[in-house]
């Protein structure tokens, strides 16, 4: 079967850097996405990596290693309003989207 | 300019009645998709439409019924509803189905409560 995994809740403090975990196993891989959805909102995108490597956007970076299987979300500078969860989700051989069940990040000033 | 709309945004309805979603994209995609998001945060697919093609097609009670008038359209139909179809239900879409660096777009939600 097909699966993700990734930390159910993460606990950082305001300034602080916080890393989110996600391995995969899935029937073939394009890439590896990251969205965000704050409470009460819709997911939105955040990132997309296909090769391996350290993808930077702002406070941002997402990053992968094929060859693991694994792949995280750095957030750096942290918010207040960076608290939400963040889903990573796979694009399989079918070119579909398999999602990962979400992780909680719960920022303390 | 919404990207994706869904009407309505709350639907509180009694259990046997059947309601309807509508969900419209206007940003020109191929591929629309319904999710559902319980109350523990888990996305799961459950229908996704290519240019008015039904494409995936999840273990999904036949309650629900999609239905697909134009691209841009995606409404979800829900018959004789039970109490645990209570969730937040998204419409999404995004460039096509084959496409590798697929990002979805999402619309803002609509949450339903079954009493």
């Amino acid at each position: 079967g097909q699966s993700l995994e990734q930390p159910s809740e993460v606990t950082a403090v305001e300034g602080a850097i916080v890393q989110i975990n996600c391995t995969y196993q899935t029937s073939g891989f394009y890439g590896l996405s990251w969205y965000q959805q704050h409470d009460g909102g819709a997911p939105t995108f955040l990132s997309y990596n296909a090769l391996d490597g350290l993808e930077e956007t702002g406070r941002f970076s997402s990053f992968l290693s094929r060859s693991d299987s694994y792949g995280y979300l750095l957030l750096q500078e942290l918010q207040m309003k960076d608290s939400a969860s963040y889903f990573c989700a796979v694009t399989d051989s079918n070119y579909q989207l398999i999602w990962g069940a979400g992780t909680k990040l719960i920022i303390k000033p | 300019d919404t990207a994706v709309s869904q009407t309505p945004k709350y639907l509180v309805t009694q259990m046997g009645n059947d309601k309807s979603i509508k969900c419209e994209q206007n940003l020109g995609h191929d591929t629309m998709y319904w999710y559902k998001q319980d109350s523990k945060k888990f996305l799961k697919i459950m229908f996704s439409y290519n240019n008015k093609e039904l494409i995936i097609n999840e273990t999904v009670p036949n309650r629900f019924s999609p239905k697909s008038p134009d691209k841009a359209h995606l409404n979800l139909h829900i018959n004789s509803l039970e109490l645990g179809d209570s969730a937040v239900y998204f419409c999404a879409s995004s460039q096509g189905a084959r496409v590798v660096n697929n990002e979805q777009f999402f619309g803002p939600g609509t949450r339903l409560t079954v009493l």
